[in-house]
């Protein structure tokens, strides 16, 4: 039983389109998170959230739009996607708001942009 | 803001080499600390934590322990496998809690040569 998961695995699109990605996790989880990982391997949060509400919002265009239609699902959706949104997009979700909890990863989505 | 600092690789070995992978953050309070793993094409899980001072975090033979002194959390492992080499990565969650997600260090690429 896959505990988090990610739809697509992969998504080639071009310039100037208009893409979602999915994530669910089965784990119970209250809290979940985006991360975008660049070509050289840099991690860095995008979005959290708890209990389907925004938390955090890390300096991401907003082109980029989540949504959490309930506490098992962080949606992804990109408008208008440029060049630079070439890169692996990881889920992640974990029990609760307490940072010493694990986090537990999708296997992500690696997006590039044409 | 916080900010987490490893080597960078890659880093090559001898299959039962000794290894140590440094890592220094800079965070306000006490931030919890974690090592991650991340094999080719997948996502990340964790590999060990640890959430006070001198705390010791140990999974698979691999440990590190929380120096607040020398803000530091080093990853050991007395005997490498080729079956290791993999990207790992240090990171905190601040002591605020974890709706900032994780701080990531730039990872290290380990490669164990039999």
């Amino acid at each position: 039983d896959t505990a988090v998961s990610q739809t697509p695995k992969y998504l080639v699109t071009q310039m100037g389109n208009d893409k979602s990605i999915k994530c669910e996790q089965n784990l119970g989880h209250d809290t979940m998170y985006w991360y975008k990982q660049d070509s050289k391997k840099f991690l860095k949060i995008m979005f959290s959230y708890n209990n389907k509400e925004l938390i955090i919002n890390e300096t991401v265009p907003n082109r980029f739009s989540p949504k959490s239609p309930d506490k098992a699902h962080l949606n992804l959706h990109i408008n208008s996607l440029e060049l630079g949104d070439s890169a692996v997009y990881f889920c992640a979700s974990s029990q609760d708001l307490q940072g010493s909890n694990e986090q537990f990863f999708g296997p992500g989505t690696r997006l590039t942009v044409l | 803001g916080d900010s987490v600092t490893q080597m960078e690789g890659p880093v090559t070995l001898s299959e039962e080499a000794f290894l140590t992978i440094n890592c220094t953050y800079t965070a306000t309070g006490y931030p919890s600390l974690f090592w991650y793993v991340q094999y080719p094409g997948e996502g990340l899980q964790l590999l060990l934590k640890a959430t006070k001072a001198d705390d010791k975090g140990s999974n698979k033979g691999f440990e590190a322990t929380y120096r607040k002194e020398t803000t530091s959390f080093h990853l050991e492992k007395g005997s490498v496998q080729v079956s290791d080499s993999a990207v790992y990565f240090c990171a905190l969650s601040d002591s605020g809690g974890g709706a900032d997600g994780l701080t990531f260090g730039k990872g290290t690429h380990l490669i164990i040569q039999p």
